[in-house]
């Protein structure tokens, strides 16, 4: 089955800075890759998806990659704000059409 | 719209004890997905239902079970919990069993077992 890795475990940035999140699947047949993020006491929220069609998506200030070839997708946070404080869950559909999370990151930004 | 609802929000049972998990979805929504959250391995799925049949099923034992109603709301049972079962419980809610459909989360169960 799918195999979705992420690393960091943890990530701490400056307020203002970016933030570069990375996740690699196993699967070449997987063709959905949405990232999720969840904050405290509160379940995880769709904040971004990508289909294997496209390479590239933006949404203010968040933008998602994805490199089919070498099996690896992107979360890019810029102009980070303490309220991006939070776990982050990359996730990726298999052939089997079900979502395969990673572990999460932990994404700290220092006021 | 309210959002996803799951009943308890905290639980603390005994080892060998049965417990079951409810999760109200999103109106409209017929498709609900179980997932087990825990520190070490981040969100690992259980089952996803949708108009009342098991359509997918991740790696947990047969102690692991649940069902879909008419209304699609769902339950989970675990029987004969073990420590490891100590983790928070993620009910997710989409419009279609394809994955493409956003799933939307409710805030989860968390579980104890002493």
């Amino acid at each position: 089955g799918e195999n979705v890795e992420q690393h960091p475990s943890t990530l701490s940035v400056q307020e203002g800075d970016s933030a570069v999140i990375k996740c690699t699947y196993s699967d070449s047949a997987s063709n959905y890759f949405p990232w999720y993020k969840q904050e405290l006491g509160k379940g995880p929220q769709l904040i971004i998806d990508i289909r294997s069609n496209v390479g590239e998506k933006k949404d203010q200030r968040i933008a998602v990659t994805l490199n089919k070839t070498a099996k690896h997708f992107s979360l890019h946070i810029t102009e980070t704000q303490p309220e991006d404080s939070a776990v982050y869950f990359c996730a990726a559909t298999g052939a089997n059409s079900k979502l395969t999370f990673g572990k999460g990151i932990t994404l700290s930004v220092r006021p | 719209k309210a959002g996803v609802t799951q009943t308890p929000r905290y639980l603390i049972k005994t080892r060998g004890q049965q417990v079951t998990l409810s999760c109200s979805p999103i109106s409209g929504h017929r498709s609900v997905s179980w997932y087990q959250q825990t520190p070490g391995q981040g969100l690992q799925f259980l089952f996803e239902y949708f108009s009342e049949t098991q359509r997918n099923k991740g790696n947990f034992p047969g102690r692991f079970s649940g069902r879909q109603f008419s209304n699609s709301r769902s339950e989970m049972n675990v029987s004969t919990l073990e420590l490891g079962d100590s983790a928070l419980y993620l009910c997710a809610s989409s419009l279609g069993s394809n994955s493409y459909n956003e799933q939307f989360f409710g805030p989860g169960t968390r579980l104890t077992v002493l």
